[in-house]
């Protein structure tokens, strides 16, 4: 069966600083992999998608991710996080019938 | 085009109330489904549908209805209520049921059972 591993429950950087959010997938064939972001109260909003080709994908808000078949990983990247960043990110996997299989989210603290 | 629009978006009810969240899309997507989201495990998949007159049950189905009689709308029934269903209930649709569509999700439903 499909899993998504997010093995960050809680991750703090500082303003201005480098990100990374790491994402590891259980999936027998090539996976569609997604990022999600949700700020508290809101709808989950699409940073990103893996679906082929260029393993080195471009999102919105100045995100990326990185597609490893050999790791099994699509860690999430950001060169500079602003305050503004600050949310749960959710890592998705889609299984047979669009089915989304998703991990358990990292939050992301930004200190000053 | 309003995408994928769930009303409503606040509930609050008592054990053994039933209610229905509605779902609708204006994208014609063949593909619509429910997930929930509870702290510290993610989203799970309640139900899904392929097309209308098709569903089938996710991870969590359990107290949960559905049905698909158009293309457009997937309501979600709770029967009876149960403190265990409090959560923040997601409505999701795609274009087509292979992997490489955009999966789009509505803004979500806040539910509260006392």
């Amino acid at each position: 069966a499909q899993s998504v591993t997010q093995p960050d429950i809680h991750i703090t950087v500082s303003e201005g600083a480098s990100l990374e959010l790491r994402c590891n997938y259980s999936y027998g064939a090539t996976p569609y992999l997604f990022w999600y972001v949700q700020s508290p109260g809101q709808g989950l909003q699409l940073l990103l998608k893996y679906f082929s080709g260029d393993t080195l994908v471009q999102g919105i808000k100045g995100f990326e991710a990185e597609f490893k078949r050999s790791q099994s990983s699509f860690n999430l990247r950001k060169p500079s996080v602003h305050w503004s960043d600050a949310a749960e990110y959710f890592c998705a996997v889609v299984g047979g019938f669009q089915k989304l299989v998703f991990g358990t989210g990292t939050r992301l603290l930004v200190s000053p | 085009n309003a995408g994928v629009t769930q009303t409503p978006k606040f509930q609050v009810l008592k054990t053994g109330q039933s209610m229905t969240l509605q779902c609708a899309q204006d994208m014609n997507h063949e593909y619509m489904s429910w997930y929930r989201q509870d702290p510290g495990m993610g989203l799970r998949l309640i139900h899904y549908s392929v097309g209308a007159g098709i569903t089938d049950q996710g991870e969590v189905p359990n107290g949960y209805n559905v049905s698909r009689s158009t293309t457009e709308d997937f309501p979600l029934r709770l029967l009876s209520a149960a403190p265990s269903q409090t959560s923040v209930y997601f409505c999701a649709s795609s274009y087509s049921t292979t992997g490489g569509n955009t999966i789009y999700f509505g803004e979500g439903s806040w539910l509260t059972v006392v």
